[in-house]
Parts: C-alpha cells; structure tokens; sequence
C-alpha cells in the first residue's frame, strides 16, 4: 500500500525556472491539498482539491498553481521559481472534506530549494 | 482570526521522563482538535484527536484533553523513549468550514537522550 507518494523528494533550482511536484494518492481519496512547511511557522495551506476537477485557493497560493484531472493525481506548479519559495512541500490528502475527521495522510515531503 | 500556539523548542528530556507539550488555540465556533507528529525524514502522521470539549485523545502512551474552558490541548506522555525524538504539531479544524482545512502550530521539537 503506497499511500500518498511524491516526486521528486530533493530539488534544487536557479530563480525564475519552473517546475512541477508531482503528488499521487492510491486509496481513492477525494480530498488533496498542499503544505508549505518554514521553520517556525508550521504547516501552511497552499490549495486544495475535493475532488477531479475541482481545486480552491488556501493561505499562501501565490507563485502556485494546480490541477486535478484525476481522483489519483494533485500535481503542484511552480511557474517562475523564487527564493521565498525554497520549502519543503508536503501533499496530504483525506477521505473527505468533513473537517472534524481530522486525519490527513501525509507524503514523506519534497525538499526545494531555490538559488 | 483561527490559530494555534505550541511551546517553543526544543524540548531535552532523558529517557523515562515525563513529558508536556503545551498547546493553545484562538478559534471561532467549535474546534476539533488534534496532535500530528514528524518523524525524521517522513511526513506527519497522526498521533491522537479530540472532537468535543472534556475528550481525552490517547495513543501510543500519549494523551491529550480538550479544555474549553482554558482554550488548550496539551501533550503528555508519562515515561519516553528515545524513539519519541520528533516534531510534534498541534491542529485545529472546524467543523464549519468547508475547505477540510487544518490550522498548525509552528510544531514543537522533542529530543530524548538515552
């Protein structure tokens, strides 16, 4: 059982370049998201999918754009990189969007950095 | 506006130790509230909730309780382990919003020496 997997898990980019985290899920969820996590500032919310076809924005969508074709895939694009953007980047995903379930499952992360 | 606040770390205890990690929330409407943790290398996983004010969340010798009254959800676990070293981050969602959105404190670092 795979879980939540993502590519690739290091990275490293010059300012300006693109790229894309790829981010897939094989349990059927309908709830996709993306994370952000800097040092002292926890985790926060990039966007967010609830289901193919569907995606919103959260905190910190700027410099970030995605899609949802599939249930499976949530990919995130960077589209000119910056060095505000060197993070590491978690994709997460849930059952539902019922909020008081509470229980996101977790890639193991993608580290980024940007020169 | 929603948001979580955790102890600063890191937090050094030895092995055996009784360890808190305090947790506060500011929140509109009825918060669930829940305990993720971060092994090193790996995504967070969650580690205990709570749903209602007075519940008590328990995992893995771990528990927290969910206190109206004082806003908060504090960790504690009686004796631990070196294998409890880890970031450990308190969540808040709401059960009004839509967006299956969780609210993270800045996570708290907890490393146990043998």
């Amino acid at each position: 059982n795979a879980g939540v997997t993502q590519t690739p898990k290091f990275q490293v980019l010059k300012t300006g370049q693109s790229m894309t985290l790829q981010c897939a899920q094989d349990m059927n969820h309908e709830y996709m998201s993306w994370y952000r996590q800097d040092p002292g500032m926890g985790l926060r919310l990039i966007h967010y999918s609830v289901g193919a076809g569907i995606t919103d924005q959260g905190e910190v969508p700027n410099g970030y754009n995605v899609s949802r074709s599939t249930t499976e895939d949530f990919p995130l694009r960077l589209l000119s990189a910056a060095p505000s953007q060197t993070s590491v980047y978690f994709c997460a995903s849930s059952y539902s969007i019922i909020s008081n379930t509470g229980e996101l499952f977790f890639g193991e992360g993608s580290r980024l950095t940007v020169l | 506006g929603n948001s979580v606040t955790q102890m600063e770390g890191p937090v050094t205890l030895s092995e055996e130790a009784f360890l808190t990690i305090n947790c506060t929330y500011t929140a509109t409407g009825y918060p669930s509230l829940f305990w993720y943790v971060q092994y090193p290398g790996e995504g967070l996983q969650l580690l205990l909730k709570a749903t209602k004010a007075d519940d008590k969340g328990s995992n893995k010798g771990f528990e927290a309780t969910y206190r109206k009254e004082t806003t908060s959800f504090h960790l504690e676990k009686g004796s631990v382990q070196v294998s409890d070293s880890a970031v450990y981050f308190c969540a808040l969602s709401l059960s009004s919003s839509n967006t299956g959105k969780l609210i993270f404190g800045q996570g708290t670092t907890l490393q146990v020496k043998p």
